[in-house]
């Protein structure tokens, strides 16, 4: 299995919602990552988990809420959203060094109304 | 601290098109340099990578040589396809202390090819 699944791939929720988006790999990665990727704009590291445990924390509001429950499940909890957090949400694993790439998902479209 | 800087887009070519993107970098030590293929609606893809100065990555008929003499690593196609109209992302990652192969990308290049 070389492929990393995210679910749902479209999500539409309202301001006071609280939803959650899956992220799954059995690579073995070690390290994980959500980003946060706008329109014809690269994707922005949001947090990267090491070994199962939180390791950066790039300044994401708390209405982000990661998760990772074992070494090939990753979650991202939703509360209380704004408009402007409509986005594609990317996950991806990796070994955790400098020379191998990233494996991504396909992302999760997330519609804030 | 880190950085990608990418040419400018959008590139718009024929097909059968020979392709070049840019791609210069900024970085401390040692990085890896990577780039990335989006088709639309989908995620990030891992075209090709070089670990160490002099590497040539090559996939799908792409190509790119790290540089370091001239912190570069332009991406090149002799042959572009309809197929191949994506966003295009170089990247780097350097490991030092808990960046944990922390990718940093360039701005992308929106390349689209007409038949």
């Amino acid at each position: 299995d070389t492929e990393v699944t995210q679910t749902p791939k479209h999500l539409v929720m309202g301001m006071t919602n609280k939803k959650s988006l899956k992220c799954e790999q059995h690579m073995g990665h070690r390290a994980m990552y959500w980003y946060k990727q706008k329109a014809k704009k690269p994707p922005e590291l949001m947090f990267v988990y090491s070994y199962e445990k939180l390791s950066i924390n790039e300044s994401v509001p708390s209405r982000f809420s990661p998760e990772c429950p074992n070494s090939s499940l990753l979650n991202l909890h939703l509360h209380a959203l704004q408009p402007e957090d409509s986005a594609l949400y990317l996950c991806a694993s990796s070994l955790g060094s400098r020379d191998e790439g990233y494996t991504f998902g396909s992302g999760t479209r997330l519609t804030v109304v | 601290g880190n950085s990608v800087t990418q040419m400018e887009g959008p590139v718009t070519l024929s097909e059968e098109a020979f392709l070049t993107i840019n791609c210069t970098y900024t970085a401390t030590g040692y990085p890896s340099l990577f780039w990335y293929v989006q088709y639309p609606g989908e995620g990030l893809q891992l075209l090709l990578k070089a670990t160490k100065a002099d590497d040539k990555g090559s996939n799908k008929g792409f190509e790119a040589t790290y540089r370091k003499e001239t912190t570069s690593f332009h991406l090149e196609k002799g042959s572009v396809q309809v197929s191949d109209s994506a966003v295009y992302f170089c990247a780097l990652s350097y490991a030092g202390g808990t960046s944990y192969g922390k990718l940093t990308f360039g701005q992308g290049t929106i390349l689209t090819v007409h038949p």
